[in-house]
């Protein structure tokens, strides 16, 4: 159980064009979802948590308009990357956690690329 | 927020000795610790997690240990085999959200 899928795996995008990233719990239901960026080498740095039905809560210095967080059910939150530019390179990856728990379980993460 | 510091960044042990990693928070608020690892282009995987409500908790080769008074807890491996070599995560948080730490990346010698 516990099972996180994220989609795509990989994109290469050009500059100015928009990336859109799905991440799904296929075996519970996620009340919250949380997008994380890591960089080669490093950390995960959450970027923003997402409740279902609700608009998602941003770190301090990320971009709210440029990364789009849609929460619409219980088992799927999408992160777009909006007018991609190469420094949006990077590992994205989202975790979820169960209704009633604080365990987060990690999807694959995706791989983007920006020329 | 929460702050949470690992240490050390790197850590070599010889095959079957222990290795030690250790992370301080500074939340008093935090009540769940979870450790993580995650190998190269992976995704991190739970390993081990304690609560605040318990000192110590062990699953074969690992255990975790926690100080709450002291804000500190620690990763134990003992044994240690080659498919241990990977980055190690911990975190410190609940269920609004976790902050991890910079990563132990641990290497197993042979």
């Amino acid at each position: 159980g516990a099972v996180v899928s994220q989609h795509p795996s990989r994109v290469i995008c050009k500059s100015g064009t928009s990336v859109k990233i799905e991440c799904r719990s296929l075996d519970f239901q996620a009340t919250t979802m949380f997008w994380y960026r890591q960089f080669p080498k490093q950390s995960l740095m959450l970027m923003a948590t997402s409740n279902e039905g609700s608009k998602a809560t941003y770190e301090q210095g990320v971009e709210k308009d440029k990364f789009l967080i849609n929460h619409a059910s219980l088992t799927l939150s999408t992160l777009t990357v909006t007018s991609a530019h190469p420094e949006d390179s990077s590992f994205y990856i989202c975790s979820a956690s169960h209704t009633t728990g604080d365990t987060q379980y990690f999807g694959p993460g995706t791989r983007l690329t920006v020329l | 927020g929460e702050n949470v510091e690992q240490h050390p960044s790197t850590l070599s042990v010889q095959e079957g000795d222990s290795a030690v990693i250790k992370c301080t928070y500074s939340d008093s608020a935090s009540n769940y610790f979870p450790w993580y690892k995650q190998e190269l282009g992976k995704r991190p995987q739970l390993i081990i997690d304690i609560r605040s409500n318990v000192g110590e908790k062990k699953d074969q080769r690992i255990a975790v240990t926690l100080n709450k008074t002291a804000k500190h807890f620690s990763l134990h491996i003992t044994e240690t085999q080659p498919e241990d070599s990977a980055v190690y995560f911990c975190a410190g948080g609940g269920a609004d959200g976790l902050t991890f730490g910079k990563g132990t990346h641990l290497i197993i010698q042979p």
